[in-house]
């Protein structure tokens, strides 16, 4: 089974401060996701990687940036956490093999930001 | 560009009668859709999708969806509904983005709530 882990399931940060959201997976899979939740939203793309050191906005970048210096690893950075930052994040991967390929998501960090 | 509509915020359903959760897409060429489960505090799961063929896809825990192309809908089903299929309910399609043929667009969920 395809597992994808991320590195907290529950981070309280202050406004200002420097957050890493790490994120694993275990199936040598070359794209990689992140997303943010929010109710009534659904889940936004953040940013994307399809390779190592590789990466591309999503729809929702500002405030955020990204890592993936090994093909299992990709890290989401917020560089001044804000309060509407608060929110839930999901690391999803993908073979990249083809458009019918399920993605798979990890278990998700809920960001607090005080 | 690519789009899914999920028009119902909340569905309620008695244990037992049969449940249909919407999904409609917009999409150039063809759709991969997909439908993905989400128990609380829990990342998303995958139930089912469509890729091509088949228009009624069968998936993970007795759920079905029924691909429509006409009506451009995805709607997901069972049969017998239980309580413990309480939960948030993502249809998603694949979308595009920057060359990349992984990113989900999704939908903006729709809680099932499931009473005994």
């Amino acid at each position: 089974d395809v597992k994808v882990t991320q590195s907290s399931r529950y981070l309280v940060k202050r406004t200002g401060e420097k957050v890493f959201l790490e994120c694993v997976q275990d199936m040598d899979h070359e794209n990689m996701f992140w997303y943010r939740q929010d109710p009534g939203l659904g889940l936004r793309l953040i940013y994307f990687s399809y390779d190592v050191k590789m990466k591309e906005k999503g729809d929702i970048p500002e405030g955020y940036s990204v890592s993936r210096e090994k093909k299992e690893r990709f890290s989401l950075i917020l560089e001044s956490a804000s309060t509407n930052q608060t929110s839930m994040y999901l690391c999803a991967s993908y073979p990249g093999q083809g458009a019918w390929e399920t993605q798979y998501f990890g278990p998700g960090t809920r960001l607090l930001v005080l | 560009a690519q789009s899914v509509a999920q028009p119902e915020d909340q569905v309620n359903v008695a244990e037992g009668n049969p449940l249909t959760v919407k999904c409609t897409y917009s999409v150039s060429g063809n759709p991969y859709l997909f439908w993905y489960v989400q128990y609380p505090n829990r990342g998303l799961q995958f139930l089912l999708k469509y890729i091509t063929g088949d228009n009624l896809v069968k998936g993970s825990y007795g759920f079905e969806a029924e691909f429509n192309k006409s009506q451009t809908s995805f709607h997901l089903k069972k049969p017998s509904a239980l309580v413990s299929d309480s939960a948030l309910y993502f249809c998603a399609v694949r979308g595009n983005y920057g060359g990349s043929q992984g990113n989900l667009i999704f939908g903006k969920g729709t809680k099932l709530s499931v009473k005994p």
